[in-house]
């Protein structure tokens, strides 16, 4: 069964600094989709990166970046340059069919000025 | 373009009340998911429908929960009779149907309280 780990309920930062946030994942399939979601206080949950695995270059969006490593089975979400609007909640999530989506337990991020 | 919509966002019922949840997925998406959030048990998914027709309810609760999608642009999660452990944040997520569009997009939530 797929599963998605985040061993880190919570982290912070300084302003400006740079955070790595941890996730790893367990599948036996070789083509799935893995991404980033940010959960503000406002509870949207609004998508931050999204990794497509058959790529070996590891996707950016900005001050985001991600650390894919296949065969470790390890996403990890790079946040450069932080900023106090990044605080939140942060999940990871794995799908291999679109439909059924994994989510890990999240981490809480905290900015601090 | 106008993302995810529900209704309402805050809903505060007393125990035995019928609570129904609505959702307007994005416009051109063929796939909408209803999600349950709550802290002991995280994220759930509940059910989902594919061009309008239930998929996979497994992750529905009890008989006390429905859910329909009458046509494309409009999903209802009902919930009769309600109970105070019902309390959660619901979400409803969309996803379109073309290559790469394996990516949900989620609503702003209804946060349900049961008294």
């Amino acid at each position: 069964a797929q599963t998605v780990t985040q061993s880190q309920p919570e982290m912070s930062v300084q302003e400006a600094e740079t955070v790595t946030l941890s996730c790893t994942y367990d599948t036996s399939e070789s083509d799935y989709y893995l991404f980033w979601y940010k959960q503000p206080p406002s509870r949207q949950m609004i998508l931050v990166i999204r990794q497509e695995a058959y790529k070996q270059q590891n996707a950016t969006e900005n001050r985001f970046s991600v650390n894919f490593q296949k065969a470790a089975k390890s996403f990890s979400l790079k946040i450069s340059d932080s900023q106090l609007g990044d605080a939140a909640m942060y999940f990871c999530a794995y799908t291999n069919t679109g439909n059924q989506f994994y989510f890990g337990t999240g981490t809480s991020l905290t900015v601090i000025p | 373009d106008a993302g995810v919509i529900q209704s309402p966002r805050h809903e505060v019922t007393e125990m035995g009340q019928e609570v129904t949840l609505r959702c307007k997925p994005i416009s051109g998406h063929n796939s909408l998911f209803w999600y349950r959030q709550t802290m002991m048990r995280g994220l759930e998914l509940l059910i989902y429908f594919n061009n309008n027709v239930p998929i996979d309810d497994s992750g529905m609760p009890e008989d006390r929960f429905s859910a329909k999608m009458p046509n494309a642009s409009f999903s209802t999660l009902k919930i009769q009779p309600s109970e105070p452990r019902d309390s959660a944040v619901y979400f409803c997520a969309s996803r379109g149907d073309r290559t790469g569009t394996d990516t949900q997009y989620f609503g702003p939530g209804t946060r349900l309280t049961v008294l």
